[in-house]
């Protein structure tokens, strides 16, 4: 496997389940993130984590909860999930040297939630 | 006012023509600007990474930035069926800070053979 992987790539879930995204990066990187991508809206930011600890909240609500048990491996946690919610959510990373717009993010090719 | 506006399209072009893709945006302290290319199925990749105004060359690739305008470009020269894509603009404030990259909604292009 190379670049960043996500599992699974579609996802169909109800409001009362409790499911996880699983992202992998195969590139050394040290810094994750989390993005939620809506039909027709802007990219939006949701979590961010340098070597291993979350650096950035973007006022997500708590339903979706990260977890980033070492720096190849980010999760997002979903539960009592809305269906307003149902959207592509990616998974980057980058080598964090220390701005976040010199280092290029690789994204991976997302999962497709529905929340029904 | 959105802080970061695109033209949706989409936009459909002949191979070989010349496409213009433009972002304007409100955020006078915005001082960095990407442009990142969408395949469908896909994520995002970075093309162009671009600091304050002028322009910059890759390959058949332009990005042109006028902070005066707000306003921010990519030029696409001598256009292939393989550049249909969604295009995003994206732009930030400060080098350190994550959470003011802000991403324009994306035009989609086709490039018709």
């Amino acid at each position: 496997e190379t670049g960043v992987t996500q599992t699974p790539r579609h996802l169909v879930m109800g409001m009362t389940n409790k499911k996880s995204l699983k992202c992998e990066q195969h590139l050394g990187h040290n810094a994750m993130y989390w993005y939620k991508q809506s039909a027709k809206k802007p990219l939006e930011l949701m979590f961010v984590y340098s070597l291993e600890e979350r650096v950035e909240n973007n006022s997500v609500p708590s339903r979706f909860s990260p977890e980033c048990p070492n720096s190849s491996h980010l999760f997002l946690h979903l539960h009592t999930l809305q269906p307003e919610d149902s959207a592509l959510y990616l998974c980057a990373s980058s080598q964090d040297q220390g701005g976040a717009f010199t280092d290029t993010q690789y994204f991976g090719p997302g999962t497709r939630l529905t929340v029904l | 006012q959105k802080e970061v506006e695109q033209d949706p399209g989409p936009l459909s072009v002949p191979e070989g023509a010349i496409v213009s893709l433009n972002c304007t945006y409100s955020n006078s302290a915005f001082q960095y600007f990407m442009w990142y290319r969408q395949y469908s199925r896909k994520g995002p990749e970075l093309l162009m990474y671009t600091y304050s105004s002028g322009n910059k060359e890759d390959g058949r690739f332009t990005a042109q930035v006028d902070k005066s305008s707000k306003y921010i470009s990519l030029f696409i020269r001598d256009s292939q069926p393989s550049d249909s894509a969604t295009y995003l603009c994206a732009m930030g404030a400060m080098k350190t800070s994550y959470d003011k990259v802000i991403f324009g909604p994306g035009t989609s292009l086709s490039v018709i053979p």
